[in-house]
């Protein structure tokens, strides 16, 4: 199976500053088909996850373009540009190029100072 | 509008079994694979099993291989999972979920709790 990991587990930001965390594959995300299958996902507290990136950096509809996703193979970075109140909550990252299974990583906390 | 409602959680002992169901409106549920994911309390997101638009394909993470069955109805919009043998560490809040990896939207529901024990 491939083992996502992330850094930091948890993460103080100050509202207009900057804040990424990292993702890390055991194994290259490129699939056969050319694609990298890493999305990021936003839990905020007491809600359903939210899918916020595909394919490493597409945005999905209605996400703040603060948001942002890069990397290849086994690296990947969600960056925001300038942290809100509301993006308080957990950040996962999940693998869907080598499934069964399909893997997330142990998500990151996200807390304003 | 898009909506997912899951049901069917609650208390069971050890051993016991639970039926949920995911009943979907407001996209093209014939059309996505469907997935349950859970979170067990103070823990991150785990895949459980997914199920292709036709049924032809099923997948289990191994923990619940054998034990869990994931089915669907299109006729209904419905997605179901069935649960036995059920363990302690099953405990968590089932998701239901489109899981999509890539530019389809992605959906998922309000969760149902699971309690497993004695």
């Amino acid at each position: 199976d491939v083992v996502m990991t992330q850094s930091p587990l948890s993460l103080s930001a100050t509202v207009g500053q900057p804040a990424s965390i990292s993702c890390k594959s055991t194994r290259t995300l490129v699939s056969d088909d050319g694609n990298t299958y890493l999305n990021w996902f936003q839990q905020r507290p007491g809600q359903s996850p939210r899918r916020l990136l595909y394919k490493v950096s597409n945005r999905d509809t209605g996400v703040p373009d603060r948001f942002s996703g890069s990397g290849s193979g086994t690296n990947f970075t969600l960056e925001i540009s300038r942290v809100e109140t509301e993006d308080v909550g957990l950040y996962y990252c999940m693998q869907a190029t080598h499934w069964p299974p399909i893997t997330f990583g142990p998500g990151t906390k996200l807390d304003i100072k | 509008e898009v909506q997912l409602v899951e049901s069917g959680g609650g208390f069971v002992q050890p051993g016991g079994s639970l039926r949920l169901s995911c009943e979907t409106s407001g996209f093209s549920f014939s059309n996505y694979w469907m997935s349950w994911v859970r979170q067990a309390p103070g823990k991150g997101l785990e895949w459980v099993a997914n199920i292709k638009w036709d049924e032809s394909e099923k997948n289990y993470v191994e923990s619940v291989e054998g034990r869990f069955s994931i089915t669907r109805d299109n006729s209904r919009n419905s997605l179901y999972l069935e649960m036995n043998s059920l363990r302690a560490e099953d405990t968590a809040i089932y998701y239901c979920a489109t899981v999509s990896s890539g530019s389809s939207a992605d959906y998922w529901g309000q969760g149902t709790r699971v309690t497993v024990s004695s």
